[in-house]
């Protein structure tokens, strides 16, 4: 069964700072990974994914690796800012030809102006 | 383009009642995916519909029920009332068949059971 971990559970920095988000999983045969952000009371936004057989993927100051050999992800964000104030959930799935992902618990992020 | 709808936003039902909660998704989008999201659990799989079929489901008891119609809208029904059925429940909608693009989430019904 996979499980997907995320470390730290919270996280505050100041403003401007470069920072990284740490997402691992127990099953290496992936088939992709998503990354998330949530507002308070908010659905979900997807901002990255990442094929299988993909490394990185880039979308204006969001970076995210993926390493399937050992279980990790990360989420890098570089000059942060108050808006990126979010939750922020990695999602892995599993097998080809369905929507079913297993999400981590997420990390809260707090950006202080 | 009009994202993810869901409907109601907001519930409030007494145990061992019923309720249908609605998903529209985005045009084009044939494959409408449920989740519940609780604080202790976080989010987790309920079910996945493609083309009106049911692909896959999660681990959840068989008082959670769903459909898509030939729309691709979506209901999920919840039946006999569960005091630790209160949780947001997210709907989200996908283009492909092959579960290789990205999903698209709605705001959510935050379904409270008292």
């Amino acid at each position: 069964k996979q499980e997907v971990t995320q470390i730290p559970a919270a996280l505050s920095v100041p403003e401007g700072e470069n920072l990284v988000l740490n997402c691992s999983f127990t099953d290496s045969a992936i088939y992709n990974l998503q990354w998330f952000r949530q507002d308070p009371g908010k659905g979900l936004t997807s901002l990255l994914l990442i094929q299988s057989s993909q490394r990185e993927q880039t979308s204006g100051r969001l970076n995210a690796s993926l390493d399937k050999s050992s279980g990790r992800s990360t989420l890098y964000i570089a000059a942060s800012q108050p808006g990126d104030s979010a939750t922020y959930l990695c999602a892995v799935k599993t097998g080809a030809g369905s929507y079913q992902l297993t999400f981590g618990k997420g990390t809260k992020l707090s950006v202080i102006p | 383009k009009a994202g993810v709808t869901q409907t109601p936003r907001y519930l409030i039902k007494t145990r061992g009642q019923q309720v249908t909660l609605s998903c529209s998704p985005i045009s084009g989008h044939r494959s409408v995916s449920w989740y519940q999201q609780t604080p202790g659990q976080g989010l987790q799989f309920l079910f996945e519909y493609f083309s009106e079929t049911q692909r896959n489901k999660g681990n959840f008891p068989g008082r959670f029920s769903g459909r898509q119609f030939s729309n691709s809208r979506s209901e999920m029904n919840v039946s006999t009332l569960e005091l630790g059925d209160s949780a947001l429940y997210l709907c989200a909608s996908s283009l492909g068949a092959r579960g290789d693009s990205p999903l698209h989430f709605g705001n959510g019904t935050r379904l409270t059971v008292t």
